[in-house]
């Protein structure tokens, strides 16, 4: 049984460009958050997806978007890259909604945007 | 309010001794507060959850105890190992919602 995969492992980006994370979830699972972990931080919530829609947002700009496929895979796209985004995005799976299940986290994308 | 502080943001300890790490948080409707384990260039981890209706819970060498009244809740590992040495955040759900805010980050060495 696979746990949370993420595709790329590690992505150069120059500022303004446009970038794309993948997720797969831990399988069983159907719910999905995105957290950016900057250097020496804890990981900040962006936003989480269930039922192919986003159910919760974090305080990040209209810049972060995401989707969530029907098999549950995610994806997190970032618009305008700003150096400051420069940082670990960190995809979790859990199971089911407005529950306080377990979220098993994917091994992330180091995402350098110079 | 989405806050949790956490403390200390380091601790050393000989190996065998106990670690304590401390977090705050701001919102009376928040009910379940998880801890995590990072290791370097790893994921995070659960070790250790609590729910709102508890007041402590242990798994082996860990256990996490809850106060409502103060609104803070702590890890404690005891009898430390070499391998315990990593960063651990404690988290919780902003207002009782399934937004988790996690805290800094308390970078645990035990020294041998």
């Amino acid at each position: 049984d696979a746990g949370v995969t993420q595709s790329p492992t590690h992505l150069i980006k120059t500022r303004g460009q446009q970038v794309t994370l993948r997720c797969s979830p831990k399988s069983g699972h159907d719910t999905v958050s995105w957290y950016q972990q900057a250097l020496g931080q804890g990981p900040q919530f962006i936003f989480q997806y269930y039922e192919e829609e986003e159910r919760q947002r974090g305080n990040f700009p209209d810049r972060f978007s995401g989707h969530q496929f029907p098999n549950y895979s995610s994806e997190l796209n970032v618009n305008a890259l700003l150096l400051g985004d420069s940082a670990l995005y960190l995809c979790a799976s859990s199971l089911g909604y407005r529950t306080y299940n377990e979220q098993f986290f994917g091994p992330g994308t180091r995402l350098t945007v110079l | 309010g989405e806050n949790v502080e956490q403390h200390p943001s380091t601790l050393s300890v000989q190996e065998g001794d106990s670690a304590v790490i401390k977090c705050t948080y701001s919102d009376s409707a928040s009910n379940y507060f998880p801890w995590y384990k990072q290791e370097l260039g790893k994921r995070p981890q659960l070790i250790i959850d609590i729910r709102s209706n508890v007041g402590e819970k242990k798994d082996q060498r860990i256990a996490v105890t809850l106060n409502k009244t103060a609104k803070h809740f702590s890890l404690h590992i005891t009898e430390t190992q070499p391998e315990d040495s990593a960063v651990y955040f404690c988290a919780e759900p902003s207002g009782g919602t399934y937004k988790y805010i996690f805290g800094t980050g308390t970078r645990l060495k035990v020294l041998a």
